[in-house]
Formats: C-alpha cells, structure tokens, sequence
C-alpha cells in the first residue's frame, strides 16, 4: 500500500512568488490534515479537510494561505506571495473516517521542504 | 494547545527498554492517546495509540493509567536507530464542528546510547 504521497519534496521559491503543495491520501483515506514544522521547532495544525470541505482551518494564516480537497485529484495547499518566514516544512497526513469514531490512525507523509530566497 | 506534558529529554542504553512517561490529566473521555516519533528531517511515523486498554503492536506497548491521566511508551528493546523525538498527543474532538485533530506538544528527544 502507498503512504501519504507528498510532492514536491523540495521547492525553491523567491519572495512574491506562489507555492502550491500536494497530497494524495492513502488509498481509502478521505480526510486529510496539513500541518507545518518551522526549523528547530513543533509541527503546527494548519488545516483539516474533507473531500470538497473544510472542517477546520483554524491554524491557517488568515492571509496568502489557501488549501483545498476536490473531488478528484490531490489536496493542495497553496501560499501566495510567499515570504522568507513561510520557509519551513510542510507535512500532510491523512486517516479514513468513521462517523461517530476518533480512533482512527492517522498517517503522515515525508513533507514538503519550502525554501523561499 | 498540547494537552500533554513530556520531559525534555531522555537516555537510553542500547537493547534496554525505553520507557517514555506521558502526563494528560485533562483528557476527556472519548479521546485517544497517539503516540508518534519523528526523525531528524523525516515525517512523523505513527507508533500507536489507544483509549483506555494497554496496547501492543510490532513497535512497541502503551500503558495507560486507570484514570486515563498518563500513559507510557515502552520500546522494549532499543536500538540505536530508535532515537528521535517522541510525541505523545491526545486527539482533540470538537463535538461542535466535527474536528479532530492532533495538536503536537515539544516531545522528548530520546537518545539511544552504544
């Protein structure tokens, strides 16, 4: 069985450009949570999405930050106009679900290193 | 926030056990108890978790308390490869909203020694 696919592994952005990170969830999987890891510190919750619908975004920067989960296709996280503090690692995972059940085991994939010059 | 506390660090000596204590008193009673371990510049890799009932898995065992308010990890025999970070994390379930999700805390660095 294939993990949590993340591309790309490494992306290389200048200030103002736009960055787009991709995730596709374990087979079977429809839940999909992004989160990111700054240099020397803790994974941070950004966002928890369902095919077609956000469930919790409540860590996502307000501003520049967008994620989605179409019907088809990998989730994308996107970051407009980055700037040199978005540099940091950014990890997708995923977990099927079961309505009324929070014991699901949850994967995480190898992340998306950013690094914005 | 986390609603975990772990200690900073830890040793461990090649081929003992690894015990790595985890405090949650505020947990509540449909939360799970995950425990996750991260490699210098790798993804989290999912160890286990559970409830209320120890849990055992190739891996590694977890032991809760009755009360439910800590855990420990036990690695039963440790190898050098076993070093990492060690993240004990409660699921948060938001009744309202449906979300549920892990909040990370520090963890512990654990270091397996020769």
């Amino acid at each position: 069985n294939a993990g949590v696919m993340q591309n790309p592994r490494h992306l290389v952005r200048r200030r103002g450009q736009e960055a787009r990170l991709r995730c596709s969830p374990m087979k079977g999987h429809s839940h999909v949570y992004w989160y990111r890891q700054l240099p020397e510190e803790g994974l941070k919750f950004m966002v928890y999405l369902q095919k077609e619908n956000i469930i919790d975004e409540s860590g996502m920067p307000k501003e520049r930050f967008s994620a989605e989960f179409p019907k088809e296709g990998p989730s994308i996280l996107r970051i407009q106009q980055v700037v040199r503090g978005d540099s940091a690692a950014y990890f997708c995972a995923s977990s099927p679900f079961v309505a009324g059940f929070s014991g699901n085991t949850i994967y995480f994939g190898e992340g998306s290193w950013l690094t914005v010059v | 926030d986390a609603k975990t506390t772990q200690p900073t660090s830890m040793d461990c000596a090649e081929g003992r056990a690894a015990n790595l204590p985890c405090n949650h008193s505020t947990i509540s009673g449909n939360e799970y108890v995950y425990w996750y371990r991260q490699i210098h510049s790798q993804g989290p890799q999912y160890i286990i978790h559970g409830l209320k009932n120890n849990e055992t898995n190739e891996m590694a065992s977890l032991i809760i308390t009755e009360d439910r308010k800590s855990s420990t990890l036990i690695l039963p025999h440790a190898t050098l490869r076993d070093t990492a970070v060690y993240y004990c994390i409660v699921r948060v379930v938001q009744t309202q909203g449906g979300s549920e999700k892990l909040v990370f805390g520090k963890g512990t660095k654990l270091t397996v020694n020769p």
